[in-house]
């Protein structure tokens, strides 16, 4: 079993929706969420990041941590064509070897 | 633009050769970490490098091998090259060692073809 389970997809929703984007992860360890997003033959880029559990907003993206059933949502509102990209989460606890756990991506097309 | 590149970009080469890959990190950047992207496989950690030291090990085979330079640039040299090795190899970059919230920022990616 991976440390940290996504589903590939792909999702493919309509403009304007609200998309949401899940992992799950085994290690209670965790102390630290992130989302990256990866355009087509680009690097990935770093959306939003969480310590612990709670939400964070930044415009129109929320990012969700649910500590007690180990689940980590993004949620995109009024998502737009130049959202189709892969999202990435990645998982990592502190300790002297600190690296990201990631998950292997979900591909998101949104649909004009 | 991360600020972080990479070269080359395309590599294409044979089974059992080596080559090596480039990364300039992020000026002032003092991590530089390397990742295999395949398609069935997902983004993987290779290795860190902190200040021109080994830092963190992930799954990187006995045939790759990194370092990192005074300049803090970074090369990965792959060797005996397999076709299972084809993918995209990226190099990120990040201020500190890597704890808590240090961002990494990721450059373009190698593309790297074994035939």
């Amino acid at each position: 079993q991976k440390e940290v389970e996504q589903d590939p997809g792909p999702l493919s929703v309509p403009e304007g929706a609200i998309v949401s984007l899940n992992c799950t992860y085994s290690n209670s360890a965790f102390q630290y969420f992130m989302w990256y997003r990866q355009y087509s033959r680009k690097g990935p880029e770093l959306l939003m990041y969480t310590y612990s559990s709670g939400n964070k907003e930044d415009g129109r993206f929320t990012a969700q941590v649910d500590k007690s059933s180990k689940y980590i949502s993004l949620f995109i509102r009024d998502s737009q064509p130049s959202d189709s990209a892969t999202y990435l989460c990645a998982s990592a606890y502190m300790d002297s070897n600190y690296q990201l756990i990631w998950g292997a991506g979900t591909k998101l097309i949104i649909k004009p | 633009d991360s600020g972080v590149t990479q070269t080359p970009k395309h590599l294409i080469t044979a089974t059992g050769q080596r080559v090596t890959l480039r990364c300039s990190p992020r000026s002032g950047d003092l991590s530089v970490y390397w990742y295999q992207q395949s398609l069935d496989q997902g983004l993987q950690f290779l290795i860190q490098y902190y200040n021109g030291e080994e830092r963190a090990k992930g799954n990187i085979l006995e045939r790759f091998s990194a370092q990192q330079f005074p300049d803090l640039h970074s090369e990965l040299n792959l060797s005996s090259l397999e076709l299972g090795d084809s993918a995209l190899y990226f190099c990120a970059s990040s201020e500190e060692a890597g704890e808590g919230t240090d961002t990494q920022y990721f450059g373009p990616g190698t593309r790297l073809t074994v035939l």
